[in-house]
Formats: C-alpha cells, structure tokens, sequence
C-alpha cells in the first residue's frame, strides 16, 4: 500500500457526461501528479500540482481540468467524455515538487465511457 | 525532446532464469533521474529504484540489478533467478531536471515467468 488514495475505483459513464476523480496523496507528500494510463497512449503525465498551484502540464487535453485543494487532496475533472478518454487514470505523490522524490503511484481510477 | 524506449514488448522466461529488460533513454540534459516501476496485474504502479544521471554505480538489491550506462544511455534492469511473482509489467521512466516532476514512461516490457 502505497499510501496514495483514489476513489472510484471504477467508473462507467456515457459520453458526452463528466466525471471526477479524487485523490489524496500520502501524509505530508505536497506534489500530486495525474497520469492517464491507455493501451494506445501507454503512461502519458497530465499535470503536477505543488502545494495548491501548477507546478508542470503535460498533454492534457482542454476538457480536463485538475485541482489541488488547502488539505492537498487534489480532484482530476474530465468532461465532454469520449470514447477515447477510458484508460486507468493514476494519481501519484512526492514529498517535494522536482525529481529528488520518487512518486508513489495510487490504486488508480479505472474509467469506462460507453 | 525526451524519449524513453523500450523494445522488448514482451519477454517469457521459466522460473529460476535470468531475465535482462532494456531501457534506452534520450534527453540533451545534463541532469536527470531515471527510474524503474513494476506494475503487477493487480494495477498499482511500484516504485523500484532511483538513479541521478551523476550516478552510475550499478546497483544491487536482493535478486534485482540496474546496470547504468551513460555511454550508451541505457539503464538496464536484471532479475536474476527470476520468480513467478516476478511477473509483471515494467516501465523506465525519465525525469529532467527543470520539468517539475513530469515522469515520462517507456512503453512497458511485459515479463512472465512461467513455472
């Protein structure tokens, strides 16, 4: 157990609807990150958040949106969904907001737009 | 830009083998980190190690071996006499210096390993 929480577990949808996933890092960690895990894309990084503010994007596409709240708990919003957005959505944490901490990877959000 | 490059997709050997999956990374930085994770069929993702790019001592722990080449820029992974709870999916991943904590992954070398 890593220590890193997601909820759901799973989530089936329709498209066209919008969704949240949430996560809560490990005590302490102050760097929340969101990958998107598909069998096309492989592990593609979505974006970090340090501390409450964006500390790095990747190729996340304008309908999602991610945010970190005062608690450090940090809620991925993924809207207008398509076929294409079912993958396994991760979160990870990290003590600090570079590469000096490993990430530690959560359970993941297993997501199913039908 | 940034690459990892897994070639191996997949890899079967039987128990008690040793098995070796290749990591080839590309970055025109000077300063990174490059990591290995496992991710078992149960999902999770699981950290195994931790190199800076000033540190090329191999590595050692338990049954698991890195092998870091800045040379070549490979960053190799051995199980020796291979388990069946070795059986998973694996990833090398970079990160660079000033790109916050961006991981970027390789495809993954599935690795089964047979009784």
């Amino acid at each position: 157990d890593s220590g890193v929480t997601q909820t759901p577990k799973h989530l089936i949808t329709a498209t066209g609807q919008r969704v949240t996933l949430r996560c809560s890092p490990r005590s302490g960690d102050l760097s929340v990150y969101w990958y998107q895990q598909s069998l096309d894309q492989g592990l593609q990084f979505l974006i970090q958040y340090y501390n409450g503010e964006e500390r790095a994007k990747g190729n996340i596409l304008e309908r999602f949106s991610a945010q970190q709240f005062p608690d450090l708990h940090s809620e991925l919003n993924l809207s207008s969904l398509e076929l294409g957005d079912s993958a396994l959505y991760f979160c990870a944490s990290s003590a600090d907001r570079g590469p000096y901490n490993e990430q530690f990877f959560g359970p993941g959000t297993r997501l199913t737009v039908l | 830009a940034q690459k990892v490059t897994q070639a191996q997709t997949e890899i079967s050997v039987v128990e008690k083998e040793d098995v070796t999956l290749d990591c080839v990374y590309e970055t025109r930085d000077t300063t990174y980190y490059l990591f290995w994770y496992k991710q078992p069929p149960s999902g999770e993702l699981v950290f195994l190690i931790r190199r800076n790019s000033f540190d090329e001592q191999n590595e050692i722990s338990g049954r698991y071996s890195w092998n870091f080449q800045k040379s070549t820029s490979s960053f190799n992974f051995t199980i020796t006499a291979s388990q069946v709870v070795d059986s998973a999916v694996y990833f090398c991943a970079l990160i660079v210096y000033n790109q916050g904590g961006k991981l970027i992954f390789g495809q993954g070398t599935e690795l089964s390993v047979k009784p």
